[in-house]
């Protein structure tokens, strides 16, 4: 299958610094990607979907201003976490979209991000 | 709105055993279905994925089935191992470029 990349891996930072995680898709073009968050023992939560060239659609309730998406490649999309607080800290997973005829979601490891 | 759940959310058994997940959704107008698993603290590995014209997919020990105008699919695990451990999601795409609807989970344990 197709592969997912994500770094780092894990992350502590201080709070009010800013962090941010890489996504690559290494052996496809992702003209669509997606990122998560997930807490312990808890399903995904989709943060927001991100196309290449354009401007991301953040779902509802999540922050623009503090979780900037730039999708600037086919195969990078990047998440950047603002002026961080221990309650950003999180399981943070990205996911890329194959496209052809079968649409397949691919996704990364996860960063493990601890604000302190 | 599309909802999807799973059921059991969580199941023990002992190795060797055949299993059944299952899985459930609202709406029937979907694109795909994909299960995935998940191991503690990892991402998401893709098992299978069934285009809405299908009805079953095989990989290896896996095997699952779609009924879309029932509005479920399930998961089979044959000869299940304790390498199977792990939370099975299921998830659901309405439109090709969608985003995914995600059941919450069955969480599978397999000891020796």
């Amino acid at each position: 299958g197709a592969v997912v990349s994500q770094h780092p891996s894990w992350v502590i930072c201080k709070s009010g610094t800013s962090v941010k995680i890489e996504c690559r898709s290494l052996d496809f073009q992702a003209t669509t990607m997606f990122w998560y968050r997930q807490f312990p023992k808890q399903s995904l939560m989709l943060m927001a979907t991100s196309n290449e060239g354009s401007k991301a659609t953040y779902e509802q309730g999540v922050e623009k201003d503090k979780f900037l998406i730039n999708h600037a490649s086919l195969t990078l999309s990047t998440l950047t976490v603002t002026s961080a607080h221990p309650e950003d800290s999180s399981f943070y997973i990205c996911s890329a979209l194959t496209s052809g005829s079968s649409y397949e979601q691919y996704f990364g490891p996860g960063t493990r991000l601890t604000v302190t | 709105k599309q909802e999807v759940t799973q059921i059991p959310a969580a199941l023990s058994v002992p190795e060797g055993e055949n299993l059944v997940l299952n899985c459930s959704f609202t709406d029937s107008a979907i694109y795909n279905l994909q299960w995935f698993r998940q191991d503690p603290g990892k991402g998401l590995t893709s098992l299978l994925l069934i285009q809405s014209s299908q009805r079953e997919q095989t990989s290896g020990r896996l095997n699952a089935s779609l009924d879309k105008s029932s509005g479920r699919s399930t998961l089979y695990i044959a000869a299940s191992q304790p390498g199977d451990s792990a939370t099975y999601l299921c998830a659901v795409r309405c439109g090709n470029t969608d985003k995914l609807i995600f059941g919450t989970g069955t969480r599978l344990q397999v000891f020796p």
